[in-house]
């Protein structure tokens, strides 16, 4: 079974609004992992956060990792109709060689 | 693009026939994935390989064979394809979830058994 599961799985918001999407896991890990996927295209990484950290930041996005719950969020803020697009968190399951995904969240920003 | 390549990008093929999708890199990454898109199901793993010749199985590798007999090329074949193996296909390349470094994907092949 994957090792990610996104939540929700769908998502609509306005533009200048945040985004928030969560990801649970079921094993420990090393890091998480999220991606984007513009439809039709391949993932493309957006920030990695270690066991060992709490929060991360980068430019708009603010990612939170809670190892007790085996969970993740991945804030957007101040979002754009360009983030509309599906949003993955991927997990290593401990090892260095697996990376699994969840099924995503699709993102949709209407302007 | 993080210097991958999947060929075909696009393959209509016919029930019971072998296809074979390559992934190609230029980057020396160790580690190789290849992966599966379907509605609903997000992305699954079909087979990954940590080296030349090393490779293991996903969580949905029946039906589906690997190999890897250089680090630059990673090899999928469906031995008989079925009409469930209709979906996207897509290969990344890293150098280790561990070592905390990003995948790279390729930008996909689009595959339909008829």
């Amino acid at each position: 079974s994957q090792q990610g599961e996104e939540d929700p799985q769908a998502l609509s918001i306005q533009e200048g609004e945040n985004a928030t999407m969560n990801c649970s896991y079921k094993t420990s890990i090393n890091n998480l992992q999220w991606y984007r996927q513009n439809s039709g295209r391949g993932l493309v990484h957006l920030i990695l956060i270690r066991s060992n950290e709490r929060e991360k930041h980068s430019g708009r996005l603010r990612v939170t990792l809670d190892t007790s719950k085996k969970s993740s969020s991945l804030l957007i803020t101040a979002s754009r109709a360009a983030d509309t697009a599906s949003y993955f968190c991927a997990t290593d399951g401990g090892s260095n060689y697996k990376l699994t995904f969840g099924k995503g969240t699709l993102l949709t920003v209407n302007p | 693009d993080a210097g991958i390549t999947q060929s075909p990008r696009h393959k209509v093929t016919e029930t019971g026939t072998p296809v074979t999708l390559r992934c190609h890199q230029t980057e020396n990454h160790r580690y190789m994935y290849w992966y599966r898109q379907d509605p609903g199901h997000g992305l699954r793993l079909i087979h990954y390989s940590y080296g030349v010749k090393d490779t293991d199985k996903g969580e949905v590798s029946d039906g589906y064979s690997v190999s890897r007999s250089k680090t630059e090329d990673f090899l999928l074949t469906l031995e008989s394809a079925t009409s469930s193996q209709t979906s996207v296909y897509f290969c990344a390349i890293s150098f280790g979830a561990v070592a905390g470094t990003e995948a790279f994907f390729g930008q996909g092949t689009r595959l339909t058994v008829v």
